[in-house]
C-alpha cells in the first residue's frame, strides 16, 4: 500500500519561502506523477501542481509563478517550494498521487498524505 | 473557468439511511469526475472515479452517478465510519478542480 506523509517546519514568516517534502512509501516515485494540493481554513482544496517522477512540472497558474517542485528518486521523495508567502498561503498542505491519463492532462488522485498546517505569520 | 458547486453543504442522516450528495459543474466535464472522502486527521480517500467507478478496496454501498454537469455519490446505508466530508473533483479541463465540499453529520 503506497502511503505518503508530509514534512514541514510547520511556521513561516511572511514573504519567505515555505519548503516542504513529502515522502513517498510502500512503491516506488518512478513512473508516476506527484501533486501538492492544499487547503486553507475554511476555505476548498487548490490543486498547486505536479511533478513527474523524470522532473517535469506543471502549475496552476493561481500561484502566479511562485511555486516551485522537485523530485528526488533516489530518496523517495518529492518538495514544494512556495515564494513570498503571505497570510493568505496559511493551510494544510496535502501531497498526492495522481492518476489516470497523463497525456491528456487528466488526472485524479489516489494516495494522498494525512496533511501539514503551515501557519504564515510574524 | 469551470465552477464545481457541491450541495447541501451540510446533510445530515441517520445511520441505516441512504444519503444523496450532489455536485454541479458550470460546464460539462463528460465523466471525468471523482469523489474523495476526507476525516478528521486522516488522509483523504478516493472513493469514486470516472463518475461512477468505484477505487479498490471502496464498500459496494458507495456509489456514483452522472455525467456532463450534474453527478452523484450515494451512499446506500450509513455506517458510523461514513460520517465525514464528501468533496467532488473535475478532471476534464486543466488545472484540477474541486468542489467546496458536504459534510455529512450524524443525525
Amino acid at each position: 500500500q503506497v502511503q505518503l506523509q508530509e514534512s514541514g517546519p510547520g511556521l513561516v514568516k511572511p514573504s519567505e519561502t515555505l519548503s516542504l517534502t513529502c515522502t513517498v512509501s510502500g512503491g516506488s516515485i518512478t513512473n508516476n506523477y506527484w501533486s501538492w494540493i492544499r487547503q486553507p481554513p475554511g476555505k476548498g482544496l487548490e490543486w498547486i501542481g505536479y511533478v513527474s517522477y523524470s522532473g517535469s512540472t506543471n502549475y496552476n497558474p493561481s500561484l502566479k509563478s511562485r511555486a516551485t517542485i522537485s523530485v528526488e528518486t533516489s530518496k523517495n521523495h518529492f518538495s514544494l517550494n512556495l515564494s513570498s508567502v503571505t497570510a493568505a498561503d496559511t493551510a494544510v498542505y496535502y501531497c498526492a498521487r495522481n492518476s489516470g491519463n497523463y497525456g491528456l492532462m487528466l488526472y485524479y488522485f489516489d494516495y494522498w498524505g494525512q496533511g501539514a498546517l503551515l501557519t504564515v505569520s510574524s | 473557468e469551470i465552477v464545481i458547486t457541491q450541495s447541501p453543504a451540510t446533510l445530515s442522516v441517520s445511520p441505516g439511511e441512504r444519503a444523496t450528495l450532489s455536485c454541479r459543474a458550470s460546464q460539462g466535464v463528460s465523466s471525468n469526475l471523482a469523489w474523495y472522502q476526507r476525516k478528521p486527521g486522516q488522509a483523504p480517500r478516493l472513493l469514486i472515479y470516472g463518475a461512477s467507478t468505484r477505487a479498490t478496496g471502496i464498500p459496494a454501498r458507495f456509489s456514483g452517478s452522472g455525467s456532463g454537469t450534474e453527478f452523484t455519490l450515494t451512499i446506500s446505508s450509513l455506517q458510523s465510519e461514513d460520517f465525514a466530508v464528501y468533496y467532488c473533483q473535475q478532471y476534464n479541463k486543466w488545472p484540477p478542480l474541486f468542489g467546496q465540499g458536504t459534510k455529512l453529520e450524524i443525525k
